[in-house]
C-alpha cells in the first residue's frame, strides 16, 4: 500500500521570503501522480500543483514549484515570495494511475504554514 | 456553476442518532468521492462513485455507513447509530474521469 509522510507539522515564513515544505512517499508503482493541495482555514481544499512521475521536469505554477526526486521518493513544495494569503494547511497527496484503480487520493498529515507580515 | 456544494456545513448530533449528508458535485462530473478528515490528519478515502455505481469502499466504511448516488447526480452519505469516533469533517470531491478532483467545503460532524 502507498503511504505519504509529511514530517513538518508546522512551518513559518516571513512575507516575501521563500519556504520549502517536505513530503516523502512510499510506493512500488513506477507511474503515479503527486499533488500539493492547500486548505485555508474554514475553506475548501484547492489544488496547488501536480506532478506526473514519468515526467522528469519539475512542475511549476507561478510562485509554486516542486522538487521531485523519484529515486528518493521525495516531493517538496517551494513557495517563493510568500504572501499572507498563502497561510494554510498544505497536504501532499499520491494517486495511482493504473487501470482499475479508483484514482483515490492518499494524503499526508499536512503542514500548517504561517506567514508572518 | 459554483463548484461542489455540501449540506449541511455543520451537524451536531447525539450518540446513537442517524445523520445524512448531501453532496452536489460539479455538473457533468461523473466521478464522486467521499473522504473523512479528523483533527490533525489528512483526508482519508471512504468511497467512490462513477456515475451511479459505487465502485469502491474503504475498510473505514463500517456497516453503519451507507452512501448512494441516485441517477449519477448528487450523493448522500448516511451514518447510522453515530458514535463519538465518527466526529470528523466529511469531504466530498468530484471529477471528470481521471482529471483533477474538486473538493467541497465539507460537513463538520460533532457527535456528543
Amino acid at each position: 500500500a502507498q503511504t505519504v509522510t509529511q514530517s513538518q507539522p508546522e512551518m513559518s515564513v516571513q512575507e516575501a521570503e521563500t519556504v520549502t515544505l517536505s513530503c516523502t512517499y512510499d510506493t512500488s508503482e513506477s507511474d503515479y501522480y503527486l499533488f500539493w493541495y492547500k486548505q485555508p482555514p474554514s475553506r475548501q481544499m484547492i489544488l496547488v500543483i501536480r506532478q506526473e512521475a514519468y515526467k522528469q521536469q519539475n512542475a511549476t505554477e507561478n510562485r509554486f514549484s516542486v522538487n521531485f526526486q523519484k529515486a528518493a521518493k521525495s516531493f517538496s513544495l517551494k513557495i517563493s515570495d510568500s504572501q499572507l494569503g498563502d497561510a494554510a494547511m498544505y497536504f501532499c497527496a499520491y494517486r495511482s494511475v493504473y487501470g482499475g484503480a479508483t484514482n483515490k487520493l492518499i494524503f499526508g498529515t499536512g503542514t500548517l504554514l504561517a506567514v508572518q507580515p | 456553476d459554483t463548484g461542489v456544494s455540501q449540506d449541511p456545513r455543520h451537524k451536531i448530533t447525539k450518540r446513537g442518532q442517524n445523520v445524512t449528508f448531501r453532496c452536489d458535485p460539479i455538473s457533468e462530473h461523473n466521478r464522486l468521492y467521499w473522504y473523512r478528515q479528523t483533527l490533525g490528519q489528512g483526508p482519508e478515502f471512504l468511497t467512490y462513485f462513477q456515475n451511479e455505481a459505487q465502485l469502491e469502499k474503504s475498510r473505514l466504511l463500517s456497516d453503519r455507513f451507507s452512501a448512494e448516488r441516485p441517477k449519477g447526480s448528487f450523493s448522500t452519505l448516511e451514518i447510522q447509530r453515530t458514535e463519538q469516533g465518527d466526529s470528523a469533517m466529511y469531504l466530498c470531491a468530484s471529477s471528470v474521469g481521471n482529471n483533477e478532483q474538486f473538493f467541497g467545503p465539507g460537513t463538520r460532524l460533532t457527535v456528543l
